[in-house]
């Protein structure tokens, strides 16, 4: 099935541990999003990728990396976990402006 | 500060009834502007979109109308059905591939 999709789909980590989340797009999408979704907050952007090789802050980079390993994929990760990033995770692509994003199916995160 | 104003955060409609829900934003450089719905469970996905050069787009029950003079956009649901109860998004983004700016959300629900 094309799509985005995100692996895994729930995860409990305790603080200071780390992990990746990861995203895959099979639609020749050029950009890659990852967004954070909480309760009254709405989507908040976290890393993005305009295309392969660069990758921008977004609203709320602290505590995340990113790395676009290359067109399909783009990863996130957190290197010491808090209670703070307790959260869904969204990752997106697209392929340009007029088009919509394809959002995968999410993370939920517990920490 | 917060980009993309939405409002109410939740909704409560009567089957047939119509949903309206509205966006307020404050950069001019804005010239994209989607609503996404997004069910219990999943990802949101795109339901309507519009550029500023129209002040209205409708498909099927689905219409946006956009008031560039005001810097507001809201969305229309007609005859709204039990199965139209999800969370909506608004967004707004500007030229040049630049990242889709959300609203917080609103929580539709249809009651029959």
């Amino acid at each position: 099935n094309a799509g985005v999709t995100q692996t895994p789909k729930f995860q409990v980590l305790k603080t200071g541990q780390s992990m990746t989340l990861q995203c895959a797009q099979d639609m020749n999408h050029n950009s890659m999003y990852w967004y954070r979704q909480d309760p009254g907050m709405g989507l908040r952007l976290i890393y993005y990728s305009a295309s392969e090789g660069t990758t921008d802050k977004g609203e709320v980079p602290n505590g995340y990396n990113v790395s676009r390993l290359n067109k399909r994929e783009f990863s996130l990760r957190l290197e010491s976990a808090a209670p703070s990033q307790t959260s869904v995770y969204f990752c997106a692509s697209r392929t340009g402006q007029v088009y919509g994003y394809t959002f995968g199916s999410g993370t939920r995160l517990t920490v | 500060q917060q980009q993309v104003k939405q409002s109410p955060q939740s909704l409560i409609v009567q089957k047939g009834g119509i949903s309206i829900i509205n966006c307020a934003y404050e950069n001019t450089a804005f010239d994209y502007f989607p609503w996404y719905q997004q069910f219990p469970g999943k990802g949101p996905a795109l339901l309507i979109a519009i550029r500023p050069d129209v002040s209205e787009k409708k498909e099927g029950r689905f219409t946006i109308s956009f008031n560039k003079s005001a810097k507001q956009f809201s969305l229309h649901i007609m005859d709204s059905q039990p199965g139209d109860s999800a969370t909506y998004f608004c967004a707004a983004s500007m030229s040049g591939n630049t990242p889709l700016v959300f609203g917080k959300g609103t929580r539709l629900s249809v009651i029959a």
